[in-house]
C-alpha cells in the first residue's frame, strides 16, 4: 500500500522560515494537500492541489510539490502557527486517502 | 456556507457496531463531491475511513474495509458510517467531511464526534 513519510516534529523560531517535508514514492506525481490540526479543533485545509491556497489562508503559507517530496512552507512563522500539520495524497491507482504522520510544529 | 454535523452515540462495547450520521447543511449532497469519515485515536494521527460519491460508490481504507460501510441517503442530506466488531483501538475523535474531485483534499469539516470503545 502507498505511504508518505512527514518528521515528527519541526521547530522555528517567531518570524523564521519553516519547512515541513512529505515523501512518498513518485509524490510527484499526485496531487498533495495539507492540513493544520490544533488541539480540540477539526483540522484546516491551508494547501490544496500541491500549491494552491484556499481563501482565508494567509500568504504565509505556500507548497511544493516535486519528484518524490512535497513541502509546505511557512514564511514569518508566527506563534498562532504552533499546530500538527498532515500532510494527504489521493492514491489514484488503488483509489484512496493517504495521510501523513503528522509533524507537530512548535514556535519557540 | 457548508457546514457538517456528526451525531451518534459516543459509547459503544466491545464487539458491537459502531454507528454515526453526518447531517449536512448549505449545499445539497445530490450536486457532487465525494463525502468521506476521517479518525484520529487520542494521541495520534489522522487516519481515513472512506468516503462515498454522491452516486452511492464507495471508497474505502483497506486496512478497514473488511469491518465499514458507509451510506448516504440524499433525501435527508446526510450520508453515515457503521464500522462493526470494534474493539478499544477503535476509539477515536471521528470526523465526517467534503472532499473535493480534483485533488481529493477534505473542504468541509464537522466539528468531530467522540467514540469510546468500552463495556
Amino acid at each position: 500500500s502507498y505511504e508518505v513519510t512527514q518528521p515528527p516534529s519541526v521547530s522555528v523560531s517567531p518570524g523564521q522560515t519553516a519547512s515541513i517535508t512529505c515523501s512518498g514514492e513518485r509524490l510527484g506525481e499526485k496531487y498533495v494537500c495539507w492540513y493544520q490540526k490544533k488541539p480540540g479543533q477539526s483540522p484546516v485545509v491551508v494547501i490544496y492541489q500541491d500549491i494552491e491556497r484556499p481563501s482565508g489562508i494567509p500568504e504565509r503559507f505556500s507548497g511544493s510539490n516535486s519528484g518524490n517530496t512535497a513541502t509546505l512552507t511557512i514564511s514569518g512563522t508566527q506563534a498562532m502557527d504552533e499546530a500538527d500539520y498532515y500532510c494527504q495524497a489521493w492514491d489514484t491507482s488503488t483509489a484512496y486517502v493517504v495521510f501523513g504522520g503528522g509533524t507537530k510544529l512548535t514556535v519557540l | 456556507q457548508v457546514e457538517m454535523q456528526e451525531s451518534g452515540p459516543g459509547l459503544v462495547k466491545p464487539s458491537e457496531t459502531l454507528s454515526l450520521t453526518c447531517g449536512v447543511s448549505g449545499y445539497s449532497i445530490i450536486n457532487g463531491y465525494y463525502w468521506g469519515w476521517i479518525r484520529q485515536p487520542p494521541g495520534k494521527g489522522l487516519e481515513w475511513i472512506g468516503s462515498i460519491y454522491h452516486s452511492g460508490t464507495t471508497y474505502y481504507n483497506p486496512s478497514l474495509k473488511s469491518r465499514v460501510t458507509i451510506s448516504v441517503d440524499t433525501s435527508k442530506n446526510q450520508f453515515s458510517l457503521k464500522l462493526n466488531s470494534v474493539t478499544a483501538a477503535d476509539t477515536a475523535v471521528f470526523f465526517c467531511a467534503r472532499q473535493e474531485g480534483h485533488s481529493f483534499s477534505f473542504d468541509y469539516w464537522g466539528q468531530g464526534s467522540l467514540v469510546t470503545v468500552s463495556s
